[in-house]
């Protein structure tokens, strides 16, 4: 079966700072990875994911996340926080079945 | 564009009511997801359907039900409500299973 784990529940960064939202996930064969921002009040958008091919993937709004196999892992980042990045991240595998609890971000000017 | 909508935004239901929360797509995807998100625990699959015809249970089905009469309307029902099932519910679809998902905005039902 498979999960995703996000370590830590919220993060806190002061805007200007790197931000790294932690995801790891356990599966049995090489998964598809993705990570979905939510903003208050409204629906999940894909942030980026991962399929095959080259490891580290860019997404948008200057996210990118570097896909670990023999750490299972799937960590999000950012160099320099901006406000607007204040929301919920979501890590989730595969099939999508499975989102991680998510992570709240919020950014101190 | 609409992409993925749901009716309604907010819903306050009495506890034993019954009600229905409609998703539409017009994106023409073969999946289609019901999802509720509670505080801290991120999302949960109710239900999804690979097509026209075509449903399965997810996570967390107990106390609903789903149809999918047609490609772009995937509804959900709810029977007999009851507390436990205040929440918010996003509609979501893709074109195949590991594709992306689009998230319809949600909708927040609340049960006393």
């Amino acid at each position: 079966a498979q999960s995703v784990t996000q370590l830590g529940s919220h993060v806190s960064v002061s805007e200007g700072a790197l931000v790294l939202l932690r995801c790891n996930y356990s599966s049995s064969v090489p998964p598809y990875l993705f990570w979905y921002v939510q903003y208050p009040n409204q629906g999940l958008q894909l942030l980026l994911k991962y399929t095959t091919g080259a490891t580290l993937v860019k997404g948008i709004n200057g996210f990118e996340a570097e896909f670990k196999k023999s750490e299972t892992s799937f960590h999000l980042t950012k160099p320099s926080a901006h406000m607007s990045d204040a929301a919920e991240y979501f890590c989730a595998v595969s099939d999508q079945f499975y989102f991680g609890t998510g992570t709240s971000l919020t950014v101190i000017p | 564009n609409a992409g993925v909508t749901q009716t309604p935004k907010f819903r306050i239901l009495k506890i034993g009511q019954s009600m229905t929360l409609q998703c539409t797509q017009d994106m023409n995807h073969n999946y289609m997801y019901w999802y509720r998100q509670d505080p801290g625990m991120g999302l949960k699959l109710i239900y999804y359907s690979v097509g026209a015809g075509i449903t399965d249970k997810g996570e967390v089905p107990n106390g609903y039900n789903v149809s999918r009469s047609t490609t772009e309307d995937f509804p959900l029902r709810l029977e007999l409500a009851a507390p436990s099932q205040t929440s918010v519910y996003f509609c979501a679809s893709s074109f195949t299973s590991g594709d992306t998902q689009y998230f319809g905005p949600g909708t927040r039902l609340t049960v006393l």
